[in-house]
């Protein structure tokens, strides 16, 4: 099957810093990526969907200023969490879709942030 | 609005014993359905999918799910679960009109017992 890598799996930051999350599809081109937030024992919740070349789609009540989104290429998806706080500390998945229409998502294995 | 129902929060069974998790969905047109799986620390992992034909659909790992249209469910079933089996269950819905974005259920955590 189709595999997505995330980068990095773990990271830890001050408060106040800026955090990159890397999502590639490795063996396929992926027109769309979402990109969701995980709390421990809760289920993902979808923060964006994101369009090679064009501007990201953010859910309702996610910050766009704050959740930076990128998707420069057909195998790479950036999620930037700017100047992050302890309340940004989450599990991040990224997943990937194959072609147009709908089809099913491939899941990345997951970031863990924690901002001290 | 598409949403997911997953009754139970958490299911301990034994190992060899047989196993259902349920699934409700809301969605007012024809629904993608999907069962994924995720271990501690990890992504998800999809264990079957449900797009169109046959109800009763055979996935990986020995997993079955059949969808109802009737009772909007799509139940997941396993004959005999295996001690690698623990993990945290997600149901999802999806639709081609909504821009192929899927809605996750919260999950239901499955204990083996020994």
């Amino acid at each position: 099957g189709a595999v997505v890598s995330q980068h990095p799996s773990r990271v830890i930051c001050k408060s106040g810093t800026s955090v990159k999350i890397e999502c590639r599809s490795l063996d396929f081109q992926a027109t769309t990526m979402f990109w969701y937030r995980q709390f421990p024992k809760k289920s993902l919740m979808l923060m964006a969907t994101s369009n090679e070349g064009s501007k990201a789609t953010y859910e309702q009540g996610v910050e766009k200023d704050k959740f930076l989104i990128n998707h420069a290429s057909l195998t790479l998806s950036t999620l930037t969490v700017t100047s992050a706080h302890p309340e940004d500390s989450s599990f991040y998945i990224c997943s990937a879709r194959v072609g147009t229409g709908y089809n099913e998502q491939f899941f990345g294995p997951g970031t863990r942030l924690t901002v001290l | 609005a598409q949403s997911v129902t997953q009754p139970d929060i958490h299911i301990t069974v034994s190992e060899g014993a047989s196993l259902e998790l349920r699934c409700n969905y809301s969605y007012g047109a024809t629904p993608y359905l999907f069962w994924y799986v995720q271990s501690p620390g990890q992504g998800l992992q999809l264990l079957l999918k449900y797009f169109s034909g046959d109800t009763l659909v055979q996935g990986i790992k020995g997993f079955e799910a059949e969808f109802k249209r009737s009772q909007s469910s799509f139940n997941l079933r396993k004959p005999s679960v295996h001690w690698s089996d623990a993990a945290e269950y997600f149901c999802a819905v999806g639709s081609f009109s909504n821009a192929g974005k899927s809605t996750f259920g919260d999950g239901t955590t499955l204990t083996v017992k020994p």
